[in-house]
């Protein structure tokens, strides 16, 4: 069964500084991997998403990941934070075989961001 | 245009009882799923309807949940007998129907259980 690992519960960062959420994966072949973002009261809103191709995949927001299938791997990062970005970051994995159409998330990072 | 849609935002029922919490796709989705999501916790998948039929059901957790979409469209999720542990918010997404395509995400419904 497909699992995914966001190993940081919380992360603080300044507004302007650089961001990376990782990311962890664990599935028989290439999944499907998507970031979705939740901010209170809303609902989830998919940032970017990875299906083939080009390995660094650009989202809205100013947001990118890159798949490193040696390292079941697919981090999020921003080059300057926005007060606005503070929300909770999702990380999910898609089945792209069979007729499996559900996602399994990770358990979410939380990101703060300092004035 | 509209989104996913989901009433009531809000559910307070106590022990015991009976809840129906309803879902409204994206227009021309044939996809629609359930997810739960407790606090501190990702969307954990409920079940999976591709047209009026549920495809996958694997993620209900036991008989007092029970999904259906009728025409196509509308989903109702029904829990009998609730159960404190059901306290979470219930996430509905549709989407187009294939493998790669986006799931769109409601608002949720946050039922607690007294």
């Amino acid at each position: 069964a497909q699992s995914v690992t966001q190993p940081d519960i919380h992360i603080t960062v300044s507004e302007g500084a650089s961001l990376e959420l990782r990311c962890n994966y664990s599935y028989g072949a290439t999944p499907y991997l998507f970031w979705y973002v939740q901010s209170p009261g809303q609902g989830l809103q998919l940032l970017l998403k990875y299906f083939s191709g080009d390995t660094l995949v650009q989202g809205i927001k100013g947001f990118e990941a890159e798949f490193k299938r040696s390292q079941s791997s697919f981090n999020l990062r921003k080059p300057s934070v926005h007060w606005s970005d503070a929300a909770e970051y999702f990380c999910a994995v898609g089945d792209r075989s069979g007729s499996a159409r559900q996602l399994t998330f990770g358990s979410g990072t939380q990101l703060t961001v300092l004035p | 245009g509209a989104g996913v849609s989901q009433t009531p935002s809000n559910k307070v029922t106590e022990k015991g009882k009976y809840v129906e919490l309803r879902c409204d796709p994206i227009s021309g989705h044939t996809a629609l799923y359930w997810y739960r999501q407790s606090l501190g916790q990702g969307p954990e998948f409920l079940i999976y309807f591709q047209g009026t039929g549920a495809a996958d059901d694997s993620g209900l957790p036991n008989d007092r949940f029970f999904a259906v979409r009728p025409e196509g469209s509308v989903s109702t999720l029904k829990i009998q007998r609730t159960e404190r542990g059901d306290s979470a918010v219930y996430l509905c997404a549709s989407s187009l129907g294939g493998a790669n395509n986006e799931q769109f995400f409601g608002p949720g419904t946050r039922l607690t259980v007294l």
